[in-house]
């Protein structure tokens, strides 16, 4: 089984400073990651994923992430936030491969913007 | 861009009611669906996967018989909590995809369930 691993619960930030989302994750298989955005009462938007290749991904409204499978961490980062990037953040993990196996979240990270 | 419809955004019951929540992949076949409770404050734990025509699969721990998950056609799924009860107050969100993960994964924005 996987599991997801968000150690801040909460991360306070000032507009146009750069932030870090930590997320560390678990898993005997190789996996699939991603980073979900969620806006207050409604579902998430995909941000972005790492599937294959580069380990770098960049993703939507400037932020991206970088997979270190030694480390087994997936931070996402933005260099310079917006008052309109105060949501919760949400990793992810899913099993590589085919098949129907649905999402493993972490708990969410509440990046809150201060101006 | 594909959209899931997820109906309704809010709904309140009374205590040994059952509720039926809708999601509807609008422009693509959500050959499967997955369906997510989120507590307060707190991530989505997967409920149930259920693939068109198929029986669903419940995650452990998840009453079949309390959440009962319907897949009929490759655009609809629909998610009934039956004898609803002040503890099943919760946020319920669906996702649909055509084939994750090359596929996108979609969301819906969410049932906001209050059971008093």
């Amino acid at each position: 089984a996987q599991s997801v691993t968000q150690l801040d619960s909460q991360v306070p930030v000032f507009e146009e400073a750069p932030v870090e989302l930590r997320c560390n994750y678990s898993s005997s298989v190789s996996v699939y990651l991603f980073w979900y955005v969620q806006y207050p009462n409604q579902g998430l938007q995909l941000l972005l994923k790492y599937l294959s290749g580069s380990t770098l991904v960049k993703g939507i409204n400037g932020f991206e992430a970088e997979f270190n499978k030694s480390q087994t961490s997936f931070h996402l980062r933005k260099p310079s936030v917006h008052i309109s990037d105060t949501a919760e953040y949400f990793c992810a993990v899913r099993v590589s491969g085919g098949g129907a196996d649905g999402l493993t979240f972490g708990k969410g990270t509440h990046l809150i913007i201060q101006p | 861009g594909a959209v899931v419809s997820q109906h309704p955004s809010r709904v309140i019951c009374k205590s040994g009611t059952s509720v039926k929540i809708e999601c509807r992949s609008l422009d693509f076949q959500a050959t499967t669906m997955f369906w997510y409770r989120q507590f307060p404050k707190q991530s989505l734990m997967l409920m149930a996967t259920s693939n068109e025509g198929s029986k669903a699969t419940y995650e452990q721990g998840v009453e079949k018989d309390k959440f009962l998950i319907n897949h009929a056609s490759l655009t609809l799924s629909t998610l009934t909590v039956t004898s609803a009860h002040p503890e099943d107050s919760s946020f319920y969100i669906c996702s649909a995809t055509s084939g994750f993960p090359n596929s996108p994964l979609h969301f819906g924005n969410g049932t906001r369930l209050t059971v008093t």
